[in-house]
């Protein structure tokens, strides 16, 4: 079965640099993967999706890329802020409504 | 309403009794999903509705736990004899599946099950 690995647990920078999250799977490649953002005691939130011929999509502050060959989709935050502080998931979708299968996270800590 | 609404936010239960948990999806949402969190963010699917039909029912345990989604009612989530390891986060999450929503998926707050 397909599984979803973000090797960091935890990351922690200071503010104004860029963060940059690691999202790998293993198997197939997925027909798209997601970004969501998850506040304690709150429910994830999405953030951005890219499809698998797509190499790249930005969000204002947020950037995500998508490489096939490396299996690996990275989440870039530019110029981070304290209120960027949250856990950051990575989900891997195969088709229309389908099931989402999530990674563990990634806490994000942006220190003054 | 522009929010899944979960009831309840928090749900205690001795071992055995049993647990139902709410969802209020977004009025046009179409598709409906559970999801269960356990320790270190671990999200585990449940099951999928998409109005009141089953879409995807491959992450229900087959034992103890039931879902519904009946036309003018939130939709449901129960489990029969609640075993210390149905302690978890459960959220709702619905989707619009239209060309322009990018199968993107709304949470809700989410009902911690706590089992005693």
């Amino acid at each position: 079965s397909q599984k979803i690995e973000q090797n960091s647990e935890a990351l922690n920078i200071q503010e104004g640099k860029t963060a940059t999250l690691t999202c790998n799977y293993t198997n197939y490649s997925p027909a798209y993967l997601q970004w969501y953002r998850q506040d304690p005691g709150r429910g994830p939130v999405f953030l951005l999706l890219i499809r698998e011929n797509e190499k790249e999509k930005r969000k204002e502050r947020l950037k995500v890329t998508f490489d096939t060959t490396l299996k690996q989709s990275l989440f870039h935050i530019t110029a981070s802020q304290p209120a960027d502080s949250a856990t950051y998931l990575c989900a891997h979708g195969s088709g229309t409504a389908s099931k989402l299968t999530f990674g563990t996270g990634t806490r994000l800590q942006v220190t003054l | 309403g522009e929010e899944v609404a979960q009831t309840p936010k928090h749900l205690v239960r001795g071992e055995g009794q049993k647990a139902k948990l709410y969802c209020a999806p977004i009025k046009g949402h179409s598709y409906v999903f559970w999801y269960q969190q356990v320790l270190k963010n671990e999200f585990k699917f449940l099951i999928s509705f998409q109005n009141e039909n089953v879409f995807d029912e491959t992450g229900m345990p087959k034992e103890r736990f039931s879902a519904k989604c009946l036309p003018n009612s939130p939709c449901s989530l129960e489990i029969q004899a609640t075993k210390l390891e149905d302690s978890a986060v459960y959220f709702c999450a619905t989707l619009e599946r239209s060309p322009r929503t990018n199968e993107k998926l709304f949470f809700g707050s989410g009902t911690q099950l706590s089992v005693l």
